[in-house]
């Protein structure tokens, strides 16, 4: 296992068009986190899944944005009707159960909303 | 809630100098505490963390960090910079019980010249 996976790096999107972000995690990982990090920001949490269930969202996620983990494997994020202001890195991440496990992030989708 | 202040966006040092990057964090309940570094254009890595037991932590590559209850810090420290070390770097909290997202500071980045 090389870690956790995203595709695509780099994604351009005309505003207004609708974007799509998938993560593999680690595999043996059941928990999953999706990060938002801006221009000159520290990464902001978006959404949490244990397993396949979403068990919390930031106010950050807006109803435009919407995240899932069929079978509890790989994870979705979608934005629809991209505005510039979501252009940022969306980061992933992955841990174990445990309350002293670490989470393990991917390298990001940079998001350029023009 | 949990909040850190990365007292410093940008340290700049030459390269053999020695360095040390502030974080000071806000908790009403026990935390653990993380150093990720970020290199451009990638993810986040873990470099080091505080779960309990010595209050200093040690990464491989050289840089320690302190955990200081009373002050509420946890300050990153390398005797001797490369220029290698040149990138972004991130502390970042979670509640030590039950379970709970990281919240991260804005970041420091680090610039190490000739």
């Amino acid at each position: 296992d090389t870690g956790v996976s995203q595709n695509p790096r780099h994604k351009i999107t005309k505003r207004g068009q609708n974007v799509t972000f998938r993560c593999d995690p680690i595999s043996e990982h059941n928990r999953l986190y999706w990060y938002r990090q801006t221009l000159g920001q520290g990464p902001e949490f978006l959404t949490y899944f244990q397993n396949e269930a979403q068990l919390e969202k930031s106010r950050l996620l807006s109803d435009r944005f919407s995240a899932e983990r069929p079978k509890g494997s790989f994870s979705t994020l979608e934005i629809q009707r991209t505005e510039q202001g979501d252009s940022a890195m969306y980061l992933c991440a992955s841990s174990s159960t445990g309350v002293n496990t670490e989470a393990f992030f991917g390298q990001g989708t940079r998001l350029t909303v023009v | 809630a949990q909040s850190v202040t990365q007292l410093d966006s940008q340290v700049p040092v030459f390269e053999e100098a020695p360095v040390e990057l502030r974080c000071n964090y806000s908790s009403s309940v026990s935390v653990y505490l993380f150093w990720y570094v970020q290199y451009p254009n990638q993810g986040l890595q873990l470099l080091l963390k505080y779960l309990s037991g010595s209050t200093l932590v040690e990464s491989i590559n050289g840089f320690e960090a302190e955990f200081n209850k009373s002050q509420t810090s946890f300050h990153l420290r390398k005797p001797s910079v490369h220029i290698s070390d040149t990138a972004e770097y991130f502390c970042a909290v979670r509640p030590s019980s039950g379970y709970s997202t990281l919240t991260f500071g804005k970041g420091t980045m680090l610039l190490v010249s000739p």
